[in-house]
């Protein structure tokens, strides 16, 4: 049974193009959560997703981010035109419904703007 | 605004040596609190679930409690793959998890 994957695990992107990150969901799971972590800083919520519906993006900055979780294949957070401070490590976790409580994290994908 | 505050931001042990990270926090309807150990270049790991006041778990070297304000993990006789960084969150109803900014934790062997 494997866990949330990530792909891919790094990601090195020059200033002013986009990046795609990927998340598969846990089987069984249908719920699924973007976080940033900067280093020295928590994780900072980003997005909640389900099945072809955005849930909650009140961590999402307005601009040049977006994310999508389609009926079929893994959820995709994309970034647009990235600058310098994009630079972080981008974390998936997925869950059953919320009643249950508690993620499950993937290893996360590192992202490098230069 | 839910808020949690971990300290201290980082602990350094001599192994056997017990000890205790705290998480403070502030939530309206706290529905459950939260703890993942996270190493270097990884991503979150699971630990425990804490729902209510006076509630305690327990795995291997590490015990974790819940008050009405705060949690404590307490790691008794640590040993160096102990060593990480350990991650409070609050959950408050069906809301995303809220993270602290963690404690690293170096045991020296």
């Amino acid at each position: 049974n494997a866990g949330v994957m990530q792909n891919p695990r790094h990601l090195v992107r020059r200033r002013g193009q986009e990046a795609r990150l990927r998340c598969s969901p846990m089987k069984g799971h249908s719920h699924v959560y973007w976080y940033r972590q900067l280093p020295e800083e928590g994780l900072k919520f980003m997005v909640y997703l389900q099945k072809e519906n955005i849930i909650d993006e009140s961590g999402m900055p307005k601009e040049r981010f977006s994310a999508e979780f389609p009926k079929e294949g893994p959820s995709i957070l994309r970034i647009q035109q990235v600058v310098r401070g994009d630079s972080a490590a981008y974390f998936c976790a997925s869950s059953p419904p919320p009643e249950v409580g508690g993620y499950t994290f993937g290893s996360g994908t590192r992202l490098t703007v230069v | 605004e839910d808020q949690v505050t971990q300290s201290p931001e980082a602990l350094r042990l001599q192994e056997g040596e017990s000890s205790s990270l705290n998480c403070s926090y502030t939530v309206s309807g706290l529905r459950g609190l939260f703890w993942y150990r996270q190493d270097p270049g990884k991503g979150p790991e699971f630990l425990f679930t804490l729902y209510s006041a006076g509630e305690e778990k327990e795995k291997e070297r590490l015990k974790a409690t819940l008050t009405k304000k705060e949690s404590f993990l307490h790691i008794t006789a640590p040993k160096p793959e102990d060593s990480a960084t350990y991650l409070c969150a609050v959950q408050a109803g069906n809301t995303p998890l809220v993270f602290g900014k963690g404690t690293r934790l170096s045991v020296i062997a």
